[in-house]
């Protein structure tokens, strides 16, 4: 596709709920990262995906939290036994090379629309 | 703490309109810096990437500059638009190792009305 698309676009849930979130990157990106943004907060850094060497899990808020990349491509985000702290803004970024986590000077990250979650 | 400040938290200004956005980060080490925009409802675009070395980059209408010995960086937007109301956010990367995550501002929402 043209961009990072990510689905669904919104998302409520109960409380207790197991909730997946997917993110679609742009073809041929090797890196893929995971943030939630919440509200009148700045982004928060989860998880980070750089081809097939193991995922760097250390943002992630909790073990309720997890994600997997299938194929070096789709990436789910799963957050299990839903809590109301988790209603947030999740976005996914990717992008063509990384180096590291962080992705480098001149490696940009692009961002998907995002994946609003409520926990009621 | 690696943090990144950002101010004001918000500003409305009148189209056509010159505004400057803040950025004030204690990172260190020191990477590079970025500006963001974010549209509500969509994912943050780039708008500029500095490294430590550079002092000012443009993007059309957008010009970062950088002063890493005070650890400040602005945003200037020239002739506003009312397209350019969203969100901008200044992110901070703070290694060359690339092993330490990106550190976000909270952002200034812009405000551009006729």
């Amino acid at each position: 596709g043209a961009g990072v698309s990510q689905s669904p676009s919104n998302k409520v849930t109960e409380k207790g709920k197991d909730v997946e979130l997917r993110c679609d990157p742009i073809s041929g990106h090797t890196a893929l990262y995971w943030y939630r943004q919440s509200l009148g907060q700045g982004l928060e850094f989860l998880i980070y995906f750089q081809g097939n060497s193991a995922p760097d899990k250390s943002g992630l808020p909790s073990d309720r939290f997890s994600a997997e990349r299938t194929g070096g491509s789709v990436s789910t985000l799963t957050i299990q036994r839903t809590q109301q702290e988790d209603s947030a803004v999740y976005l996914c970024a990717s992008s063509l090379v990384s180096w590291g986590v962080a992705g480098g000077p001149y490696n940009e990250q692009f961002f998907g629309p995002g994946t609003r979650l409520t926990v009621l | 703490k690696n943090q990144v400040e950002q101010s004001p938290q918000s500003l409305i200004i009148l189209e056509g309109k010159n505004c400057t956005l803040q950025c004030n980060y204690t990172v260190s080490p020191f990477s590079n810096l970025r500006w963001y925009k974010q549209d509500t409802g969509r994912g943050p675009v780039s708008l500029t990437i500095m490294t430590f070395s550079e002092n000012t980059k443009s993007n059309g209408r957008y010009t970062a500059t950088l002063d890493a010995d005070t650890k400040q960086s602005s945003l200037h937007i020239t002739a506003s638009q009312l397209s350019d109301s969203a969100s901008y956010i200044c992110v901070v990367s703070p290694d060359f190792s690339g092993n330490t995550p990106l550190v976000f501002g909270k952002g200034t929402r812009l405000s551009v009305i006729a």
